[in-house]
């Protein structure tokens, strides 16, 4: 299986902060095609993941544009600039490339 | 609008089984290959499988997990997505999302249904 690792674990940050969430995976997400199914999610209490960030950096409908993608093959970052109170919560990443499916272990954006 | 809403969570003893529902409507149901992921307390996210489309056949994949445990199926006609979950544990306690799934990115999600395994 692909061990996505993701880091840092916890961010603590000020609002109007900037910070960068990084996961690597165990082999590279580019399929034989090219495409590369990684897309990050946030996770609040009592919600629904939802969905951020596909194919590295196409932001989802709706998404700010304070949310950033980047990376290639086992290399990826979220950049979130100027931190907002709604942006706390559960940052997790996902390979859709290779099966099983695997999410990062999750990031824990929160108050310093 | 694309709705997904699950039921039948619950709980449940050691060994049980447990049947969840996912009711969806505002797209083309056959469409879509769809997920299920779980939520432990206190833990990740974690993805358990998938249901391919009409295009692809119906044919299901697994995590090792839940591989020969849970089972996941589709009616088609009423637009519902099931997991079947089999010889139940208590690491199997989670709160269970289902998905809308393409290629392997989740826009879409129920809202969860929580199990519980436990005497």
């Amino acid at each position: 299986d692909v061990v996505v690792t993701q880091t840092p674990l916890s961010l603590p940050v000020s609002f109007g902060d900037q910070v960068s969430i990084s996961c690597r995976s165990s082999q590279s997400l580019a399929n034989s095609y090219g495409n590369t199914y990684l897309s990050w999610y946030l996770h609040k209490p009592g919600q629904s993941p939802q969905l951020l960030i596909y194919g590295i950096s196409n932001r989802f409908s709706g998404v700010p544009d304070r949310f950033s993608g980047s990376g290639s093959g086992t290399d990826f970052t979220l950049k979130i600039s100027t931190i907002k109170p709604e942006d706390l919560g559960m940052y997790y990443c996902l390979q859709g490339t290779h099966q099983p499916f695997t999410f990062g272990s999750g990031t824990k954006l929160e108050i310093k | 609008e694309v709705k997904l809403v699950e039921s039948g969570g619950g709980l449940v003893q050691p060994g049980g089984s447990l049947r969840l529902s996912c009711a969806t409507s505002g797209f083309t149901f056959t469409d879509y290959y769809m997920s299920w992921v779980r939520q432990p307390p206190g833990k990740a996210l974690e993805w358990l499988g998938f249901i391919r489309n009409k295009a692809n056949g119906y044919t299901t994949e697994y995590s090792a997990s839940v591989k020969g445990r849970f089972t996941i199926s589709r009616d088609n006609s009423q637009s519902i997505l099931y997991l079947q979950m089999n010889t139940l544990r208590a690491e199997d306690s989670a709160t269970y999302y289902c998905a809308r799934d393409y290629y392997g990115l989740f826009a879409y999600w129920g809202q969860g249904t929580l199990v519980t395994v436990s005497a």
